[in-house]
Order: C-alpha cells, then structure tokens, then sequence
C-alpha cells in the first residue's frame, strides 16, 4: 500500500533551521510530484511548493521564495524540505503529499505529518 | 493569487441530512479544484478531483459540481464519520490555494 512516513516532531530557536523529510513506498517514487503543505494550530492549509522527484525541479509560492528549499533522494525514495531564518509564525504541522494534483489521475498520498515548533 | 472562499465557514447538522458546501475563486480555474476532508489530528484525505470525479475509496454520497469560479461538494446523507472540515483546492495558477475551510458540527 502506497505509504509516506515523514520524520518526527522538531523544536527551533527564531533564526534556526529545520529539515523534514518524507519517505515514499508502495509507487514509483519518479511518478509522482511530492508537494509541501502546512498548517499552522487551529487554522487552514497553507500550500508551500512542490518537487519532481524525477527531474528535480521545483516551483515554490512566492511567499516561501529564499527561505524554502526542496529535494530528494531517489535512491532512498526520500523527499525533503528545508526552511531556514524560522520564525515564531513558522510553527505548524508540515505536510508531504505524493499527487497528481494537475493531471487526471486520481493519486493523493499525504505523510502524517511533522510538528515544527519555533520557541525561544 | 487566486482566492478560494468557503461558504459556509461552519454548519451544524443531523445525521442523514444533506449538505451543500460552496467555494468561489476569484478568477476562473476551468475544473481544476479538489476537494479534502481533514479529521482533528489527520492528515487531509482527497474526496473529488476534477471538480466532480470521485476519488477511488470515496464513498459515493460525495459528489462535486462545478466549473469556472463557482463550485459545490455535496454530501446527500450525512454519516456520524462524515464530521470534520472540508477545504477546496485550486491546482489552475502558481500558487496553490485553499479555501479556508468549512467545519461540519453535529446538529
């Protein structure tokens, strides 16, 4: 069964930098774009950019240009994101979703996602 | 950016009951709006894709309208699982945008 198992809870200081990451299995780890949502406590989705695991390419929301960084490891049928400068306002559950979100195909994976703290 | 509003943004309703919920863009996204289910605690999971195509696993009193700026998920019998917060998603422009979701309370 298709599964995508993301890394555990992270607590940062403001100015620090978090790494989560999001396992694959099940598919083909090349088939399918890996995007990045998260959720800050009590509100909604928030959509931060996607990857392809296949070319490597990325589109990321404006909001998150400079600070956000994804990659992946297809060896290991791994995807990562990387934000950097955290701020308080950068605690939230972060979101790997497997998709076919511009395509037809009725594919939509999420990891259970990774708690992101930001405290002093 | 594309803006995606919910209406309404909560609702209380009784088991067996039909609900319509609604989503606007602020400018045309042809069909390309999904819709997700998110329980307190869960992951969000994928109900309709397409506007109206039901995703695989989804029960069948789902169903989606809808194309251009004005869209509908559907519940027609609503089940005792069925409460949680549904959210919109645009997939026509760069950035992605939600709707902001609607919470579905027990009545």
């Amino acid at each position: 069964q298709v599964q995508l198992v993301q890394s555990g809870a992270e607590v940062k200081e403001p100015g620090a930098s978090v790494k989560v990451s999001c396992k694959a299995s099940g598919y083909t780890f090349t088939d399918y774009y890996i995007h990045w949502v998260r959720q800050a406590p009590g509100q909604g989705l928030e959509w931060m950019g996607w990857i392809n695991p296949n070319s490597g390419g990325t589109t990321y929301a404006q909001k998150f240009q400079g600070r956000v960084t994804l990659t992946r490891d297809t060896s290991i049928s791994t995807a990562y994101v990387e934000l950097t400068s955290l701020r308080s306002d950068d605690t939230a559950v972060y979101y790997c979703a497997g998709a076919d979100w511009a395509g037809k195909k009725d594919f939509d994976y999420w990891g259970q996602g990774t708690l992101v703290t930001v405290s002093s | 950016d594309i803006q995606m509003t919910q209406s309404p943004s909560s609702l209380s309703a009784s088991v067996g009951d039909r609900v319509t919920i609604t989503c606007r863009a602020s400018q045309g996204i042809r069909s390309d709006l999904g819709w997700y289910q998110q329980k307190p605690g869960k992951a969000p999971e994928r109900l309709i894709y397409a506007a109206s195509s039901l995703q695989s696993g989804v029960p069948s009193r789902f169903s989606g309208s809808g194309s251009g700026t004005e869209f509908t998920l559907t519940i027609s019998s609503l089940q005792p699982e069925d409460f949680a917060t549904f959210y919109c998603l645009q997939y026509s422009t760069y950035p992605r945008t939600f709707g902001q979701g609607t919470k579905v309370e027990i009545k």
